[in-house]
């Protein structure tokens, strides 16, 4: 078991560029989630995927936003025409999904955006 | 919809003194809680977690926390600080929906203050 990892740690851009960010789960498990977390503020779920599906979203997730689990692996987060609003701090989670009760999630250290 | 308050931004305690961080949360079930540990350039870390049973609860690094259903409140505790645990602390509900998203619904976190 080697945690969720989370690449870039860190990303600068400029306002109107694309980025991209990547998120590899523990190995085993089946969901997949995506959070923000701004400055001062509790991390805010934004996406959830459970396998490739993405089965929810939330209206914090604008349509610049789109989050992909091509095969129920690893999962990318992608930024259209970053807007200085962006900056954050992302978060990716991943838990063992049973069907059973509360899955426990397991964060990742994040990847930090900083838009100019 | 579920929500977490946690009334205080800043906690300073003395190294050695006791600690409780307040946490009140409003769902409509069952809750499941969580206590989270933020450090900086460190991910999420969960201290302790209620899903049902004793309403008293033991986590890693000698924290406790206690669920008051009564006071909707789920407070974190601990008897002794050591200046390692200076962090950010957040306190989370949980929403099982039955084989969906296990969605987390954050506080906007406790930033705790060692003083020597």
């Amino acid at each position: 078991d080697t945690g969720v990892s989370q690449d870039p740690r860190h990303k600068i851009t400029k306002r109107g560029q694309n980025v991209t960010f990547r998120c590899d789960p523990i190995s085993e498990h089946n969901r997949l989630y995506w959070y923000r977390q701004t400055l001062g503020q509790g991390p805010e779920f934004l996406t959830y995927f459970q396998n490739e599906a993405q089965l929810e979203k939330s209206r914090l997730l604008s349509d610049r936003f789109s989050a992909e689990r091509p095969k129920g692996s690893f999962s990318t987060l992608e930024i259209q025409r970053t807007e200085q609003g962006d900056s954050a701090m992302y978060l990716c989670a991943s838990s063992l999904g049973t069907g059973k009760g509360f899955n426990e999630q397991f964060f990742g250290p994040g990847t930090r955006l900083t838009v100019l | 919809a579920q929500s977490v308050t946690q009334p205080d931004i800043h906690i300073t305690v003395s190294e050695g003194a006791s600690l409780e961080l307040r946490c009140n949360y409003s769902y409509g079930a069952t809750p499941y809680l969580f206590w989270y540990v933020q450090s900086p350039g460190q991910g999420l870390q969960l201290l302790l977690k209620y899903f049902s049973g004793d309403t008293l609860v033991q986590g890693i690094k000698g924290f406790e926390a206690e669920f008051k259903r009564s006071q909707s409140s789920f407070n974190l505790r601990k008897p002794s600080v050591h200046w390692s645990d200076a962090a950010e602390y957040f306190c989370a509900v949980g929403a099982y929906s039955g084989g969906g998203a296990d969605g987390l619904t954050f506080g906007k976190g406790t930033h705790l203050i060692i003083q020597p």
